[in-house]
């Protein structure tokens, strides 16, 4: 079973950067999401990166700002989020997908971190 | 874009069983996922594939697809099953679509 911790959440000014870290365990198999929820509101699906790394899809909303990569040396999958805005404050996920994700997020999300927060303020 | 609908918010007494409606369009098509989310928790998986059961969810828990509704059943309800239910899909036009969720209350 996979194990997943998320880390790098915090406050930052609009227009800002952030990295967020995933640490799993056991996940070179397999696809890995990041998914967000702001606060008192439902899901919202954010990028999905390949097992092996070479394929990236994100959405709408976040493609061009964000950016997802893995290394599976040291098993942890990052999210870098440039040009924050305050509709990105959330609680940010990682997820993993039952298979490779090689196609994108036509999966369900099998295993779920607790969570870290993003806060966008000035 | 792709929509799917659920409830805000469904109400059953402990020991009755609780259902809990997702619709949306071309649902033959489409294979539906759902999540339980306990305040100040992360999201679960508890039913893939329409009615899928990962191996730690109690028997409980079952979903089915008609083809226009989707439903998580939940039978003999507990208070420890309160808490939101959110359905997925993955549409090709629109990637993942979450529905807006729905607030388990038991009574």
């Amino acid at each position: 079973q996979v194990h997943l911790v998320e880390s790098g959440g915090g406050v930052v000014q609009p227009g800002r950067s952030l990295r967020l870290s995933c640490a799993a365990s056991g996940f070179s198999a397999y696809g890995i999401h990041w998914v967000r929820q702001a606060p008192g509101k439902g899901l919202d699906w954010v990028a999905v990166i390949s097992h092996d790394g070479r394929n990236t899809y994100y959405a709408q909303s976040v493609k061009g700002r964000f950016s997802i990569s893995r290394d599976n040396s040291k098993s942890t999958v990052y999210l870098e989020m440039n040009s924050l805005r305050p509709e990105d404050t959330a609680v940010y996920y990682c997820a993993s997908d039952p298979g490779i994700a090689a196609a994108g997020p036509t999966e369900y999300f099998q295993h779920w971190g607790q969570g870290t927060l993003v806060t966008v303020s000035s | 874009s792709y929509v799917l609908t659920q409830p805000p918010s469904v109400s059953v007494a402990p020991g009755q069983t609780a259902r809990i409606p997702c619709g949306g369009n071309n649902f033959e098509t489409k294979r539906v996922h759902w999540y339980q989310q306990k305040p100040g928790q992360a999201p679960v998986l508890v039913v893939y594939d329409d009615s899928g059961r990962p191996s730690r969810i109690p028997e409980r828990f079952s979903g089915s697809n008609s083809g226009t509704t989707a439903t998580l059943t939940i039978s003999g309800v507990e208070a420890g099953d309160e808490a939101d239910y959110y359905c997925h899909v993955w549409d090709s036009s629109s990637d993942v679509v979450f529905g807006g969720g729905t607030k388990l209350t038991v009574l």
